[in-house]
C-alpha cells in the first residue's frame, strides 16, 4: 500500500513529440506527489509537483494530470527535446507517516532522438 | 545543488570495513535525509533528521546508523560494509518535512557518493 509504480521503465521519443510517464498509488492519504529529473552523475531534481486538490497543473512544456478517483497522475512534456533526456522519478508523500517519508516510483529513462 | 555537499564522491572498500559518509549543508534547514539509489529500485530512504540528534529510520536501515550533532552536517555510517550495500547514496534537505499539508517543501539532493563494496 506504500508503493508508487511507475511506468514504462524507457521511453523514446522523437524530437518534438509528447512524452508521457504514468504513476498509481494506493494508499489514499498520499497528499502530496511531486516528480523529480535526475541527470546521469547528478541528484535528482524536483521538476513539478501537484497535491489532489486540483486536477492538473502545468509549467511550461511540463505538465501534471491528477486522476484522484484512480489514483493516477502523470507527467507530459511537450514539444520534447533531445535535452530532456534523463530518469524521471515519481514519488507520494503521507503527511500522516514519518516526516520526510517520500516513496519514489523506480524510474522512467526518457531518451529523445533529434 | 543547493548548498550540499557530500564527501567522498566516491569510495571502493572491502567487505567488513567500517564506511562514513558525510553530507553538509549550508542552508540551515531542519531536515536531512540519506537515500540509496540502484537500478530497478529508485530511490530508497535510508534514514532521516529532523534535527539535532533527531533521527529516524526509513525503508532500508538495516545495516546503517547515522549522527548529526551540527545542523549542518549528517553522517551515514556502515558498521561493517557489505557488497549488498554498493549503491549511490543521496543526500537530502528540506526545510521542512515533506509534504506537510498546507506545504510544499522541497526535497533537494546533493550530487551522490558512489560506494563500491568488493
Amino acid at each position: 500500500q506504500q508503493q508508487v509504480k511507475q511506468s514504462p521503465q524507457s521511453l523514446i521519443v522523437q524530437k518534438g513529440g509528447i512524452s508521457i510517464i504514468n504513476c498509481a498509488y494506493e494508499n489514499t492519504a498520499f497528499d502530496y506527489f511531486p516528480w523529480y529529473q535526475q541527470f546521469p552523475g547528478k541528484g535528482p531534481a524536483l521538476l513539478i509537483a501537484i497535491r489532489p486538490d486540483v486536477s492538473e497543473k502545468k509549467e511550461g512544456r511540463f505538465t501534471i494530470s491528477f486522476n484522484k478517483s484512480a489514483k493516477q497522475f502523470s507527467l507530459h512534456i511537450m514539444d520534447s527535446q533531445p535535452g530532456d533526456s534523463a530518469t524521471y522519478f515519481c514519488a507520494a508523500s503521507n503527511p500522516g507517516g514519518s516526516q520526510g517519508n517520500l516513496i519514489f516510483g523506480k524510474g522512467t529513462k526518457l531518451s529523445v532522438k533529434p | 545543488d543547493a548548498g550540499i555537499t557530500q564527501s567522498p564522491r566516491h569510495k571502493v572498500t572491502e567487505t567488513g570495513t567500517p564506511v562514513t559518509l558525510r553530507c553538509h549543508q549550508t542552508e540551515n534547514h531542519r531536515y536531512m535525509y540519506w537515500y540509496r539509489q540502484d537500478p530497478g529500485h529508485g530511490l530508497r530512504l535510508i534514514h532521516y533528521s529532523y534535527g539535532v540528534k533527531d533521527t529516524d529510520k526509513g525503508e532500508v536501515s538495516d545495516g546503517y546508523s547515522v549522527s548529526r550533532s551540527k545542523t549542518e552536517d549528517f553522517l551515514l555510517t556502515l558498521e561493517s560494509a557489505t557488497s549488498s550495500q554498493t549503491s549511490v547514496y543521496f543526500c537530502a534537505i528540506s526545510e521542512s518535512g515533506v509534504g506537510l499539508a498546507g506545504r510544499t517543501d522541497t526535497q533537494y539532493f546533493g550530487p551522490g557518493t558512489r560506494l563500491t563494496v568488493l
